[in-house]
């Protein structure tokens, strides 16, 4: 199956601070999802990105399919942007998501 | 229609017991998943329904547990005879075909077996 990695695993920050979180995948996706897990673990969408650029206020994305590729960038970070960033994937023979490992990300007032 | 429902949000159970969750999907979305996730890890597939039919299982879904989506709405998820290791979050999620436009997940139901 494919193959997702994230980097890094962990990442602390001083609020205010901007950040760019990576995703590598393995094999061609039709799906892109970027989820931010809050402390309840409840997964929110941020973006699905299968290819292309977007974004929405202090979040970005960027997805290089032909590179296999996606950034997460979050700009002037704030202590509620603390938690875990997940990439996900749709392999175009697929039918799941396939998740990363993850980012935990933590921002100190 | 504003999401995903899963319940209950919790649920402890003495080992041996069986329990079962529930899900209600996007009502527009015809693909409906489960997944498991325990401390520290990703979310890792368990299985799908289109419509009613369930397409496909991973192996991580043991005999112990099986899931329905009776009508194409709504889906249970049911563990027989649970083991300590079944402690997890089972997070629900729904599709259009094909995942197109995004999955959309619930706030899932956080398994403690004592």
């Amino acid at each position: 199956g494919i193959q997702v990695e994230q980097s890094p695993p962990d990442l602390i920050l001083q609020e205010g601070a901007n950040s760019t979180l990576r995703c590598n995948f393995s094999d061609s996706v039709n799906n892109l999802q970027w989820f931010h897990q809050n402390p309840w673990g409840q997964l929110i969408n941020l973006f699905y990105i299968p290819s292309g650029t977007k974004q929405n206020g202090r979040l970005s994305a960027t997805t290089v399919a032909t590179e296999r590729y996606s950034l997460l960038y979050i700009s002037s970070s704030q202590t509620t942007d603390s938690g875990v960033y997940f990439c996900a994937v749709q392999e175009r023979a697929g039918n799941m998501l396939t998740f990363g490992g993850g980012t935990r990300l933590m921002v100190k007032p | 229609d504003t999401g995903v429902s899963q319940n209950p949000r919790h649920k402890i159970t003495k080992r041996g017991q069986n329990v079962t969750f529930r899900c209600d999907p996007i009502s527009e979305h015809n693909r409906l998943y489960w997944y498991r996730q325990t401390l520290g890890q990703g979310p890792e597939f368990l299985t799908y329904f289109q419509n009613e039919a369930q397409l496909e299982k991973s192996r991580l879904l043991s005999d112990r547990f099986s899931a329905e989506r009776p009508k194409g709405s709504f889906s249970t998820l049911e563990i027989q005879r649970t083991e300590q290791g079944d402690s997890a979050m089972y997070l629900c999620a729904s599709s259009f075909r094909q995942g197109a436009g995004g999955y959309t997940f619930g706030s899932g139901t956080r398994l403690t077996v004592v």
